[in-house]
């Protein structure tokens, strides 16, 4: 079954630093990948998506992805952390082999960011 | 622009009462899927519904059951309650079922069990 690996259930990095919150997936024929964010008490929000095309994905708010098929990777950054980047990041994946989008969460990552 | 509608936001029942949550998609948007976060945890897929039919099935007890209604509205109803059903439970709306289309998610309800 698909699975997503977040390692690292916290971050934290100072204002101003870089971020990098990781992910790997478990498949078999490459899938389409996901990175929410989710803000205290508010739900999921789409930060970008990997659909098969250009392996370097731009999100909103500055953050960016890479997937890496050798390394089954699909790392989430960010150059320079704000403080409104703190909250909680979830890496996502589809289920292969079907035609429904229901997500795959991994166990998200809480990023706190350091003045 | 409009966003999905959840309703209610907060939920407090007793063991072995019913519960039902609304979701109301943004417009157009034909698909609606449900998950459920216990504390802590990451969003578990329930089940989804794309024109009215169920679509998919994820991992929803039997003591829970949804639909979705003509103007794409969808409940999600549980009975029986157990103090391991207190969760956020998320609505999520896609204008269809295309893997690659993003799911946009609602606030949420939190449901606490006593």
């Amino acid at each position: 079954a698909q699975s997503v690996t977040q390692l690292g259930s916290h971050v934290s990095v100072s204002e101003g630093a870089l971020v990098l919150l990781r992910c790997n997936y478990s498949s078999s024929v490459p899938p389409y990948l996901f990175w929410y964010v989710q803000y205290p008490n508010q739900g999921l929000q789409l930060l970008l998506k990997y659909t098969s095309a250009a392996t370097l994905v731009k999100g909103i708010n500055g953050f960016e992805a890479e997937f890496k098929k050798s390394e089954t990777s699909f790392h989430l950054t960010k150059p320079s952390a704000h403080m409104s980047d703190a909250a909680e990041y979830f890496c996502a994946v589809t289920p292969t082999g079907g035609s429904q989008g229901n997500l795959i969460f991994g166990k998200g990552t809480k990023l706190s960011v350091k003045p | 622009a409009a966003g999905v509608i959840q309703s209610p936001r907060h939920l407090i029942k007793e063991k072995r009462e019913t519960a039902t949550l609304k979701c109301y998609p943004i417009p157009r948007h034909d698909t609606v899927y449900w998950y459920q976060q216990g504390p802590g945890q990451d969003p578990q897929f329930l089940i989804s519904f794309y024109e009215k039919m169920q679509s998919d099935k994820g991992s929803i007890p039997d003591r829970f059951s949804a639909q979705q209604f003509s103007d794409y509205h969808s409940e999600l109803n549980m009975s029986s309650l157990e103090l391991g059903d207190s969760a956020l439970y998320f609505c999520a709306s896609s204008p269809g079922t295309a893997v690659s289309n993003e799911q946009f998610f609602g606030p949420g309800t939190r449901l606490t069990v006593l």
